[in-house]
């Protein structure tokens, strides 16, 4: 079936500093989704991205769907302490319907 | 309602027991979807309701899980004969339509804790 992975499963970065987490999948995604998940809270949308070699940005925020729409980024840029939680990519495949297949999650904390 | 709820939003059972989770979606969403989630882990398909469909229901681990959703709103996951590793945060999540894509809003979650 289909897999999502995300890389890393954790970092850990100083203020200000700017950070990545990566998400790739074992098949073509008609569209991936990004959530973001405080401790001790629920995931919360953030953004989608259908077309492949799509680019978007939030604020500090930028999310990228790679031209093979198999993969996809999101860097934080300058990392403020209000960003620490974790991020999960979420895909969807042309047969999922909209079973949504989550990645592990990348786990963010930032030090002040 | 304002957002998706989901209740208790904590339970601690004794293993053997039967437990019921309710959620109640976003007001005028049609697709509902139930989640487990185990700490520190990703989110963990169960299933999945559009309109009057026929669940999706390839993500139930075993024939202890069971869902329904009545009158096309209110859902219930019974999980039956509670194991330890059944314990985790159960979410459930709405959306407006099943149209591929369509935003996907949880609750807060029910924290299962199995003794």
């Amino acid at each position: 079936g289909q897999q999502v992975m995300q890389i890393p499963q954790y970092q850990h970065v100083q203020e200000g500093e700017d950070f990545t987490t990566y998400c790739n999948s074992s098949t073509t995604l008609s569209n991936i989704q990004w959530y973001k998940q405080r401790p001790g809270g629920h995931p919360v949308f953030l953004i989608q991205l259908v077309k492949s070699g799509e680019v978007k940005k939030q604020k500090r925020l930028t999310f990228q769907f790679g031209e093979a729409k198999k993969n996809s980024s999101l860097h934080i840029t300058a990392t403020q302490t209000t960003d620490v939680g974790t991020y999960f990519c979420a895909g969807l495949t042309e047969t999922s319907g909209s079973r949504l297949t989550f990645g592990e999650g990348t786990q963010l904390t930032v030090n002040p | 309602g304002a957002g998706v709820s989901q209740s208790p939003s904590n339970k601690v059972t004794e293993k053997g027991k039967d437990v019921e989770l309710r959620c109640d979606p976003i007001s005028g969403h049609t697709a509902l979807y139930w989640y487990r989630q185990s700490l520190g882990q990703g989110l963990e398909f169960l299933i999945y309701f559009q309109g009057n469909s026929a669940p999706d229901k390839s993500g139930l681990p075993s024939d202890r899980f069971s869902a329904e959703r009545t009158g096309g709103s209110v859902s219930t996951l019974t999980i039956q004969r509670t194991q330890q590793e059944d314990s985790a945060v159960y979410l459930c999540a709405s959306s407006l339509t099943w149209t591929v894509g369509n935003t996907i809003y949880f609750g807060e979650g029910s924290w299962l804790t199995v003794v």
